[in-house]
């Protein structure tokens, strides 16, 4: 079955920098975008990022562009996205999810991991 | 940028009622939306794509409608499992937003 377990969330001080993954499962990862969307407790949804299947295109909302940056290591399964430079807006829980459709991004998310909580503090 | 509101923000139903939540778009996006359904400390899931097409293992009380600038989310016959807050997301162009989100009650 399809899984998407992340990790490498926790409690990060301003300013510094943080990675999170992503590690697929059950499907054949290397055909797929993948994405980041995120949410602040208690709020809605937000979609982040997006990278291709073979990890040739990105595209980042605006809101995080220059901040944020989306990979992939289709040799491992494994989705990664660098967040330099944590606000305190930053609090919030990340996850990755996988696009419904193989080849182009169609940005319905029909997989979903289990989600990250990233903490900014002093 | 397209804008999408749901209505209502909260609902209260009881068992076996028919439920429905609409979502609005600020402009046209044909039939490019999604539906879907979050538990508290979960992921969301996955309900109903291009407006009206049922996820795979979803069950079949929940239905989706509308095209345009409105859409419909249906539950036939609640259930308590039902329990949850419920987006729609436009996926015709970029930002790819969500709406504010729906949270059912079970009465």
């Amino acid at each position: 079955q399809v899984q998407l377990v992340q990790s490498g969330g926790g409690v990060v001080q301003p300013g510094r920098s943080l990675r999170l993954s992503c590690a697929a499962s059950g499907f054949t990862f290397r055909d797929y975008p993948m994405h980041w969307v995120r949410q602040a407790p208690g709020k809605g949804l937000e979609w982040v990022a997006v990278i291709s299947y073979d990890g040739s295109n990105t595209f980042y909302a605006d809101s995080v562009k220059g901040r944020f940056t989306i990979s992939r290591d289709n040799s491992k399964n494994t989705l990664y996205l660098q967040i330099n430079g944590l606000k305190n807006e930053d609090r919030t829980v990340y996850y990755c999810a996988r696009d419904s459709s193989r080849g182009g991004p169609l940005y319905v998310f029909d997989y979903w991991g289990q989600g990250a909580l990233v903490t900014v503090s002093s | 940028d397209i804008q999408m509101t749901q209505s209502p923000s909260t609902l209260s139903a009881s068992v076996g009622d028919r439920v429905t939540i609409t979502c609005r778009a600020s402009q046209s996006i044909r039939s490019w939306l999604a539906w879907y359904q979050q538990k508290p400390g979960k992921a969301p899931k996955l309900l109903i794509y291009e407006a009206a097409n049922l996820e795979s293992g979803v069950p079949s009380r929940f239905s989706g409608s509308g095209s345009g600038t409105e859409f419909t989310l249906t539950i036939s016959s609640l259930q308590p499992d039902d329990s949850a807050t419920y987006y729609c997301q436009q996926y015709y162009s970029y930002l790819y937003n969500f709406g504010q989100g729906t949270k059912l009650e079970i009465k």
